[in-house]
């Protein structure tokens, strides 16, 4: 799976929108960009993926630029409970000897948002 | 719907001990996984079933780890012995076959074992 550099840490104000990059320039075509939290002392939580096109649900836009080598997570109006590691990982969709199951955490994005 | 369940949610063992991990994945989820957190790394992979089978082990650390799902519904993540390189948190996950590509990985809660 290609490997994916996020900043270690940033801050946001309650209410703002939290915008987290993620470069991802290694990345191929069957691979896809997903999105988990892990908020402390739980396991970590799904928010979202996509693959070419930008994509928003309940919780969460993602933004992938045309050339796929980087994305941003924008969490529209952040709450203090939306303070957590964020974490952007690409997940290979074949096998071809890497299985597609499977999730590879790096250090993550920590969040904190204060009020 | 319960999510998954891990037991125990704390384990405190002595070095050369052996520990038994469970995990009760979310009804219907043939997919199940493994994964681990020692002190200061990243959350790592151990291994994931589709149903009993082991789809990959690849991250299985040694041969001092058995992973087990018989019958396909919930899992136990055996240490035998026990090292102290060992503690962390362990995590389990479960998905939706067929989507198992695609699909969120639902996580239990973790459990954090302690090894002195």
């Amino acid at each position: 799976d290609a490997k994916t550099t996020q900043p270690p840490s940033m801050d946001c104000a309650e209410g703002r929108a939290a915008n987290l990059p993620c470069n991802h320039s290694t990345i191929s075509g069957n691979e896809y960009v997903y999105w988990y939290r892990q908020i402390h002392s739980q396991g970590p939580q799904y928010i979202i993926h996509g693959l070419k096109n930008n994509e928003t649900n309940e919780m969460a836009s993602l933004i992938i630029t045309e050339d796929r080598k980087s994305s941003t997570l924008i969490l529209p109006h952040a709450t203090l409970r939306d303070t957590a590691v964020y974490y952007c990982i690409v997940r290979s969709v074949r096998g071809g000897g890497t299985s597609y199951g499977k999730l590879t955490f790096g250090q993550g994005t920590i969040l904190t948002v204060h009020p | 719907e319960a999510g998954v369940t891990q037991f125990p949610s704390h384990s405190v063992i002595e070095k050369g001990q052996t520990v038994t991990l469970r995990c009760d994945p979310i009804s219907g989820h043939d997919n199940l996984y493994w994964y681990r957190r020692v002190m200061g790394k990243e959350i790592k992979f151990l291994l994931h079933f589709v149903k009993e089978s082991k789809q990959d082990e690849s991250g299985m650390p040694n041969n001092r780890f058995l992973a087990e799902r018989t019958g396909g519904t919930y899992s136990t993540l055996k240490v035998q012995p026990a090292e102290l390189e060992d503690s962390g948190v362990y995590f389990c996950a479960s998905s939706q076959v067929g989507t198992g590509a695609l699909g969120e990985q639902f996580f239990g809660p973790g459990t954090r074992l302690t090894v002195l």
